[in-house]
């Protein structure tokens, strides 16, 4: 199945300070979903990019898809501590493997 | 709507024992899927199903079965705990397989 390395691991940032996580596969997509899981939760649906250069902002954070569908990223504008969690990256594989394939995360760590 | 229910919370098993982690959702999605999620590991496909009476293996399905009899119901069963299943899973749904995820809280599993 498809496979999407996420970068960095770890991201320490002072608050106010911007973050961005990436994930990049070998492979075209035909899409990749962001996710949210703060300490000790579940992971939370934030969105799916579907188009080549697709970009989509929801308040503080912008996500983009690649022009090649093989890149994409996450940017959070001067975090906060409510930003605190770890951020996936998944994509569904489809056809013959359904379920969604995550990359190992980001996690984000914020120091007031 | 209560969503994506698991039960237990928290489980711990000896080595050898069997039991059943129970998932329940009510929005009548079709697409559930087991995850297992290790320190460093991200969060990894046990089984998936993409409605009544279907069920597949996903990325580490060895040890674990699943059946699906009803829509709403999805539980993952043990068939004889190992320290290597003592994990936090997830539950989770969706309406169409290649859209965002509705997940669970988790069972957090530790076998000794």
């Amino acid at each position: 199945g498809q496979q999407v390395m996420q970068i960095p691991q770890y991201q320490h940032v002072q608050e106010g300070e911007d973050f961005t996580t990436y994930c990049n596969s070998s492979t075209t997509l035909s899409n990749i979903q962001w996710y949210k899981q703060r300490p000790g939760g579940h992971p939370v649906f934030l969105i799916q990019l579907v188009k080549s250069g697709e970009v989509k902002k929801q308040k503080r954070l912008t996500f983009q898809f690649g022009e090649a569908k093989k890149n994409s990223s996450l940017h959070i504008t001067a975090t906060q501590t409510t930003d605190v969690g770890t951020y996936f990256c998944a994509v569904y594989s489809g056809g013959g493997a359904d379920g969604l394939t995550f990359g190992k995360g980001t996690h984000l760590i914020i120091q007031p | 709507n209560a969503g994506v229910t698991q039960t237990p919370k928290f489980q711990v098993l000896k080595t050898g024992q069997s039991m059943t982690l129970q998932c329940a959702q009510d929005m009548n999605h079709e697409y559930m899927s087991w995850y297992r999620q290790d320190p460093g590991m991200g969060l990894r496909l046990i089984h998936y199903s993409v409605g009544a009476g279907i069920t597949d293996q996903g990325e580490v399905p060895n040890g674990y079965n699943v059946s699906r009899s009803t829509t709403e119901d999805f539980p993952l069963r043990l068939l004889s705990a190992a320290p290597s299943q003592t994990s936090v899973y997830f539950c989770a749904s969706s309406s169409e397989g290649n859209y965002g995820y509705t997940f669970g809280s988790g069972t957090r599993l530790t076998v000794v």
